[in-house]
């Protein structure tokens, strides 16, 4: 089993540039995450999905989009990129929801620079 | 408004000894509460769940102990080795099950 994988890995982008970053787990999770990691700010929520074709917003979705056309894939977008969106992206995928589960899998994380 | 809070500074030990970790919250009542470990450029790696009506957590050199009255965690490393140094995360369920993470504490074990 693969876990929770991350494309790419790493990312500049220039202000207004948009892009997608996919992630995908192989343990048949129901539940996945997207969050942000800001210096000295923890892991923040952006969206995340309960199952295949449902989204829903977390802490700070601003300028994010996401999309679960398949239960295994949970693709994040920016549509318009913007320097506060620097940061690196985590991925994480749970069987159920947190609280019957005991425990989130996360990704190895996209670093993401805008210009 | 809800807060989790860990110690923002750096926790240097030396090899051996144990060391402990705090987290403490406001504004919540949790179920449960989770502690992770992240390495520089990875992704946190779940290390323990207690859960509301549990005092104290085991696995291995690891112990979580929970207070719900003072609303806090801690943490223990016990005869702790430079491998363990990292920094390691504590999480909250919020409503929905959506968890909610601490800013983090680096660990330094120093040989």
């Amino acid at each position: 089993n693969a876990g929770v994988t991350q494309t790419p890995k790493f990312r500049v982008l220039k202000t207004g540039q948009s892009m997608t970053l996919l992630c995908a787990q192989d343990m048949n999770h129901e539940y996945m995450y997207w969050y942000r990691q800001d210096p000295g700010m923890g892991l923040r929520l952006i969206h995340y999905s309960v199952g295949e074709g449902t989204t829903a917003k977390g802490e700070v979705p601003d300028g994010y989009n996401v999309s679960r056309l398949k239960k295994q894939n949970f693709l994040l977008g920016l549509e318009s990129a913007a320097p506060s969106q620097t940061s690196v992206y985590f991925c994480a995928s749970s069987p159920v929801d947190a609280v019957s589960t005991d425990t989130q899998y996360f990704g190895p994380g996209t670093r993401l620079t805008v210009l | 408004s809800q807060k989790i809070e860990q110690n923002s500074e750096a926790l240097n030990i030396q090899e051996g000894k144990t060391a402990t970790l705090t987290c403490n919250y406001t504004n919540y009542s949790p179920a449960y509460l989770q502690w992770y470990r992240q390495d520089p450029g990875r992704g946190p790696v779940f290390l323990l769940l207690i859960r509301e009506n549990e005092k104290e957590k085991r696995k291995e050199r690891l112990k979580v102990t929970f207070d719900t009255t003072l609303k806090q965690s801690l943490f223990h490393i016990t005869a702790s080795q430079p491998a363990d140094s990292a920094t390691y995360l504590c999480a909250l369920v919020h409503q929905g099950g959506k968890l909610i993470f601490g800013q983090g504490t680096e660990l330094s074990v120093k040989p």
